[in-house]
């Protein structure tokens, strides 16, 4: 079946520090691929995405993500944390390998200590 | 700004009391999608509108419904909910079936 794992379902970093999510898919040539963020409380808001072209994508907040075809993976990164970003992070991966659907990731909670 | 909008953003029903959850969008898009999402969980898609065409996925239960008036608007009806349907509910949007774009949510409690 298809799907997309999230390995990480907590995360804990200093503020300033670098972070990355991990995120991994399991079918697809050519899929699309998503990270959002979610406050609590809140809907799902895009952070980036990609779907050809270049595989270093830049997104809203200043986050990146890389897709790496060889591994399955997009990762979503940032170097420097702000408090600001404590939430949770889904992947998602869709297209037409997907049934033109989003299949979420377990999704990665994100805690920022000071 | 263009955006998706759900009302209420909190709505309290009694157990078998039929409640109605809205949604609308200013994104002109022709895709509108609705999602269950329970605690610690991720988004789970109950159903979605490809312009007037009603698709629903195979698991999701009777006691959910949805209308679409017009390209604006997506009703959720739940029919008689339990108290296994008290969830965050999520519209989302999009241009056929390019990125899609969500609204707050609507966080149903159900007595």
């Amino acid at each position: 079946a298809q799907s997309v794992t999230q390995p990480d379902i907590h995360i804990t970093v200093s503020e300033g520090a670098s972070l990355e999510l991990r995120c991994n898919y399991s079918y697809g040539a050519t899929p699309y691929l998503f990270w959002y963020v979610q406050s609590p409380g809140q809907g799902l808001q895009l952070l980036l995405k990609y779907f050809s072209g270049d595989t270093l994508v830049q997104g809203i907040k200043g986050f990146e993500a890389e897709f790496k075809r060889s591994q399955s993976s997009f990762n979503l990164r940032k170097p420097s944390v702000h408090w600001s970003d404590a939430a949770e992070y889904f992947c998602a991966v869709g297209g037409k390998e997907y049934g033109n659907k989003l299949v979420f990731g377990a999704g990665t909670i994100l805690r920022v200590k000071s | 700004d263009a955006m998706v909008i759900q009302n209420p953003r909190y709505q309290v029903t009694q157990f078998g009391k039929p409640v109605t959850l809205s949604c609308s969008q200013t994104l002109n898009h022709n895709v509108m999608y609705w999602y269950q999402q329970k605690s610690s969980q991720a988004p789970k898609l109950l159903f979605h509108y490809y312009d007037k065409d009603f698709n629903n996925e195979a698991d999701t239960p009777d006691n959910f419904q949805s209308r679409r008036p017009n390209t604006s608007f997506c009703f959720l009806d739940i029919r008689s909910p339990g108290l296994g349907d008290a969830a965050m509910y999520l519209c989302a949007t999009s241009r056929d079936f390019d990125t899609q774009y969500f609204g707050p949510g609507t966080r149903l409690t159900v007595l």
